[in-house]
């Protein structure tokens, strides 16, 4: 069974520009979470989707949002970033709401300029 | 909300060595511990987990214990390999509606 898959691997941007990340959960999956990995902050939650709905909302600003279309794909995207947004984001998937353990994929490497 | 403390930051053990990381965790409502392997280029993989109705878990040469009363759950590695270099992550959690707050890691470095 192929693992979570998320596109780009790596991505440069400069501030005030907006990115769309992608994630495609393991097959079957239902719940997708995202996460940003920083060595400062280390691993933070940034929202859960499940069934085209997000459930859970980490504490990050309006400028951070996400969607799950109906093949249980999901998709972040930052707007307007900023010099602090330059991290790893990993996204997540679990066969159901609230199960506990979590398949991440590789993330997507973003720079900001 | 939770708070998780992991030590240590980083571990350096020789080949064949032991190593333990150890988390401490604040909220009492916890009541599921995983821990998640990094290694350099990858996402956090699952290597074991336990459930606070349960004292011990093992697998191979993994282990992890869990003590309730004073809120920490350790990572024990036995006969550590190089492979087994890379971040170490622990985690805590309620079931049901899952938001997990997770250690800031532990770098494990094992020299041939």
């Amino acid at each position: 069974k192929a693992g979570v898959t998320q596109t780009p691997r790596y991505l440069i941007k400069t501030r005030g520009q907006q990115v769309t990340l992608s994630c495609s959960p393991i097959s079957g999956h239902r719940s997708v979470s995202w996460y940003q990995q920083t060595p400062g902050q280390g691993l933070q939650f940034l929202f859960e989707y499940f069934s085209e709905t997000q459930r859970n909302k980490g504490n990050f600003p309006g400028r951070f949002s996400g969607r799950q279309f109906s093949n249980s794909r999901s998709e972040m995207n930052v707007s307007t970033l900023e010099l602090g947004d330059s991290a790893l984001y990993l996204c997540a998937s679990t066969t159901r709401q609230g199960e506990e353990t979590q398949y991440f994929g590789p993330g997507t490497r973003l720079l900001v300029l | 909300g939770e708070n998780v403390e992991q030590h240590p930051s980083t571990l350096s053990v020789q080949e064949g060595d032991s190593a333990v990381i150890k988390c401490t965790y604040s909220d009492s409502a916890s009541n599921y511990f995983p821990w998640y392997k990094q290694e350099l280029g990858k996402g956090p993989q699952l290597i074991i987990d336990i459930r606070s109705n349960v004292g011990e878990k093992k697998d191979q040469r993994i282990a992890v214990t869990l003590n309730k009363t004073a809120k920490h759950f350790s990572l024990h590695i036995t006969e550590t390999q190089p492979e087994d270099s890379a971040v170490y992550f622990c985690a805590a959690s309620q079931g049901g509606s899952y938001i997990p707050t997770f250690g800031r890691g532990t770098s494990l470095i094992v020299h041939p």
